[in-house]
């Protein structure tokens, strides 16, 4: 397996743009983080899936920010609009169950201007 | 909810020197994870402690969990230029997984 895969690598936008994330997780597994990680804030939990459902989205900052998993290979996040204290780089992880490890996927490193 | 407290923010040490860092948790832990990241990578796992009181050890990295399974540390030996970079400790409550802040160790030669 290729590992988790995150696209873009680097997205650089206008304040103001749409911007979507993209993550493939590993296969067969059930479960799918998506994480914020900033010099100030380190890494913050965004949303959590299991088995494709959004179970824990209280990390989500604001409405701006939305996530979604259509289905067991694909996830995105979006925010609309973008704004410049969104800067950060962004990882999605997978894990097989709740007791295992975390895959992180290279991450998606936003900069809003 | 859940907050996980990792100290120290940053560590200095001269290469061969020990490090230590400390995590502690709110409310009592399911497991807790380490993870390594290096600079301009992503967090790669480390090991994952479970039972209270567990010890464990990989080559110079020794990892206990504590016996009320609220805290945990991660404790180097001699450390070398390799061992730089951030390192994270997670843990289980329920399902999710929250990070601490991490600790950044640099190594001088």
């Amino acid at each position: 397996d290729a590992g988790v895969i995150q696209s873009p690598r680097h997205e650089v936008t206008e304040m103001g743009q749409e911007v979507t994330l993209r993550c493939k997780p590993i296969s067969g597994h059930d479960y799918l983080f998506w994480y914020r990680q900033t010099m100030m804030r380190g890494l913050e939990l965004l949303i959590y899936f299991n088995n494709n459902v959004p179970i824990d989205d209280s990390g989500m900052p604001e409405d701006r920010f939305s996530a979604k998993m259509p289905n067991a290979s694909f996830s995105t996040l979006k925010i609309q609009p973008s704004e410049p204290r969104d800067s950060a780089v962004y990882f999605c992880a997978s894990r097989r169950t709740v007791n295992t490890e975390a895959f992180f996927g290279q991450g998606t490193r936003l900069t809003v201007v | 909810g859940q907050q996980v407290m990792q100290i120290p923010q940053y560590q200095h040490v001269q290469e061969g020197e020990d490090f230590t860092t400390y995590c502690n948790s709110s409310t009592t832990l399911s497991n807790i994870q380490w993870y390594k990241q290096r600079p301009g990578g992503h967090p790669v796992f480390l090991i994952q402690l479970v039972k209270s009181g567990e010890v464990k050890k990989q080559k110079r990295l020794t990892f206990q969990f504590g016996e009320a399974k609220k805290n945990s540390s991660l404790h180097i030996t001699a450390t070398q230029t390799t061992d730089v970079g951030t390192y994270f400790c997670a843990g289980r409550n329920n399902n999710d997984m929250r990070f601490g802040a991490g600790t950044r160790l640099t190594v001088k030669p």
